[in-house]
This record gives structure tokens, sequence and C-alpha cells, in this order.
């Protein structure tokens, strides 16, 4: 059974292009969560999808970050025209369902931006 | 509003000592599920404990052993006889119960070096 997949795992975009970030759960889980760490910092919630929805996208900045969760398909988190401030390690983590606080993380993607 | 509080940003410790990480937590909810991850410098995160807020019964795993004392919210994490691959950062983190939403609330993490 793998585990939660993320790719690439090391990105480097120039300032003002775009970062896709993909996130494919575990088989089975219907609901993803996306945390960004900055350096040496602890991590950071961003945005919690289940199926085509998002369900909570609180921690998320309100421009140039979008996220998604098709029926079919990885979850991607999108940054628009990045800046050096993008830089960070975004971790994504997977759960099979609510009421479970069960949350399988991924080896994360390490997004530098020059 | 949740919150999760790690005083200790740095410990180096001697090979073979013991060491104890401390976290304190704030909640309002009565029930919450706690956590304590395991960042290694190749920089993936391990899960190492999970606890829900009933159950406050210390737990022993190996040369881990975490203390949860809901007196002072607090979920100390101790490792016995370190050993240099325990040098890593240790986050603390607690999840909620809200509408199935489970996100998780990290503290700022301890960075622990183990010196040979």
């Amino acid at each position: 059974n793998a585990g939660v997949m993320q790719n690439p795992r090391h990105l480097v975009r120039r300032r003002g292009q775009e970062a896709r970030l993909r996130c494919s759960p575990m088989k089975g889980h219907s609901h993803v969560y996306w945390y960004r760490q900055l350096p040496e910092e602890g991590l950071k919630f961003m945005v919690y999808l289940q199926k085509e929805n998002i369900i909570d996208e609180s921690g998320m900045p309100k421009e140039r970050f979008s996220a998604e969760f098709p029926k079919e398909g990885p979850s991607i988190l999108r940054i628009q025209q990045v800046v050096r401030g993008d830089s960070a390690a975004y971790f994504c983590a997977s759960s099979p369902t609510s009421f479970r606080h069960e949350q399988y993380f991924g080896p994360g993607t390490r997004l530098t931006v020059t | 509003a949740q919150k999760v509080t790690q005083a200790q940003t740095e410990i180096s410790v001697v090979e073979k000592e013991d060491v104890t990480l401390d976290c304190v937590y704030e909640t309002r909810d009565t029930t919450y599920y706690l956590f304590w991850y395991k960042q290694p410098p190749s920089g993936e995160l391990v899960f190492l404990i999970r606890r829900n807020s009933f159950d406050e019964q210390n737990e022993i795993s190996g040369r881990y052993s975490w203390n949860f004392q809901k007196s002072t919210s607090s979920f100390n994490f101790t490792i016995t006889a370190s050993q240099v691959v325990d040098s890593a950062v240790y986050f603390c983190a607690l999840s909620e119960q809200s509408f199935g939403n489970e996100k998780l609330t990290f503290g700022t993490g301890t960075r622990l070096t183990i010196i040979p």
C-alpha cells in the first residue's frame, strides 16, 4: 500500500512563474490537508479539501494561491507569480475519513524561488 | 483558538543522556488529539504518537515515553539513553474536532542535537 506521494520533491522557479505541487493521497483516502513550512519554522495549515470540495482554506493566502482535489487525479496546490517569500517546504497529508484524527504525511515538496 | 507552545528552541545533550522535550497546548474543546512528529535532517515527517484527550495514561515505546497531564495542558516527550540518530527537529501538534475538519496546529519545534 503506497504512502502519500508528492511531486516534484524539489522545484525551482523564478520570480513571477507559476508553481504546481501535486499530492496523491493514499489509496482510499478522500481527505487532503496542505501545510507550509517556512525555513526554520513549524508547519502551518493552509487548506483542507475533500474530493471536489474545498472545506477550509482559512490558512491560505488570499491571492496567488489556489488548491483543488478533483474527482480523479491528485490534489494540486497552485502558486501563481511566485515571490521569494514563497520558498518553503509544502507538505500534504491524507486521511481516510473524518473522526479518526489520522493524517499520513507525504515527503514534501521543497520550493525554491530565485 | 488552539495553540501549541514548544518553549525549547534547541537542546543539545551528550549521547546516552536522557532528554525531555516540553509541549504546552491551549484549546477550548474537551475533545482533542495530541501528536508528536520527528523531522530528521532528510526533511520528512515521521509520526511518533497520537493521544486523545480522554486517555491520560502515560505511554512508553522503547526508549520513548510521553507524559500527558491535562491539569497543566502539557504533553511532554522523553527520550531515554539518547542516541545520535535521535538528532532531529521534534514537533508537537494538536487537532480539534470541528465538523470533520481535523487540521493540525503545530508548535514551532525543538531542534535536538545528540553529541557523540
